[in-house]
């Protein structure tokens, strides 16, 4: 079972290009998430879905976005990327409200 | 506001106990999680705790005292293996994760 993919792997990305971070999960969970990881911070939540057709704005959405046209993708869009963009990011899901999360291998995004 | 705080770093003898410390402070709770991130990898689900108590799993352990919001995984007969980073978050009133920063756990032979 694949659970979460995210591509790409990593990235650099020159400032003000606009780049989407692919995410999909053949779990069938309706919640899924984007954090981002930075050193000595803990994992801050970018945007969540509850489920298909529906988002929601996390501790630090300013510079992204995203959709959840069905239950298995979701991207997350950077329009206009800046320096302190460069981060890890974590897409996840979750079965339920109290459930674990299961997370995909991360996408490392540099922005010069 | 809502705040995890646990060590930034610990190290520990390989075959020894260690014991991670996590304190927590959100608006309502609807338990608590633990997180094992090797370097490089992603979060991987350790522990849930919701009610008072302490929870066995194999060499892991993990405690939750609501009425402190205090929790601590307790990790066994060290392995090297073991090294990683141990995330600590508890979910609040809204079912969203607040998350520590993660104690990064250092095992010496």
């Amino acid at each position: 079972t694949a659970g979460i993919t995210q591509a790409p792997t990593s990235q650099i990305l020159a400032a003000g290009r606009s780049m989407t971070l692919r995410c999909t999960q053949d779990m069938r969970h309706n919640a899924m998430y984007w954090y981002r990881q930075d050193l000595g911070l803990g994992l801050r939540l970018i945007h969540y879905s509850n489920t298909a057709g529906t988002t929601g704005k996390g501790e630090v959405p300013d510079g992204y976005s995203v959709s959840r046209a069905n239950t298995d993708d979701f991207p997350l869009t950077l329009a206009s990327a800046v320096p302190s963009q460069t981060s890890v990011y974590f897409c996840a899901s979750s079965g339920t409200s109290t459930g674990e999360l299961f997370f995909g291998e991360g996408s490392r995004l540099t922005v010069l | 506001g809502q705040n995890i705080d646990q060590p930034t770093e610990m190290t520990a003898t390989e075959g020894a106990i260690v014991q991670i410390n996590c304190t927590y402070q959100t608006s309502g709770f609807n338990g608590l999680f633990w997180y094992q991130q090797h370097a490089g990898e992603a979060p991987t689900f350790l522990s849930y705790n919701v009610l008072d108590g302490l929870e066995e799993k194999g060499r892991f352990s993990s405690f939750l005292s609501r009425s402190k919001g205090y929790s601590y995984l307790l990790l066994k007969e060290l392995q090297m293996k073991d090294s990683a980073s141990y995330l600590c978050a508890a979910l609040d009133s809204n079912y969203q994760l607040i998350w520590g920063a993660g104690t990064k756990l250092i095992i010496k032979p």
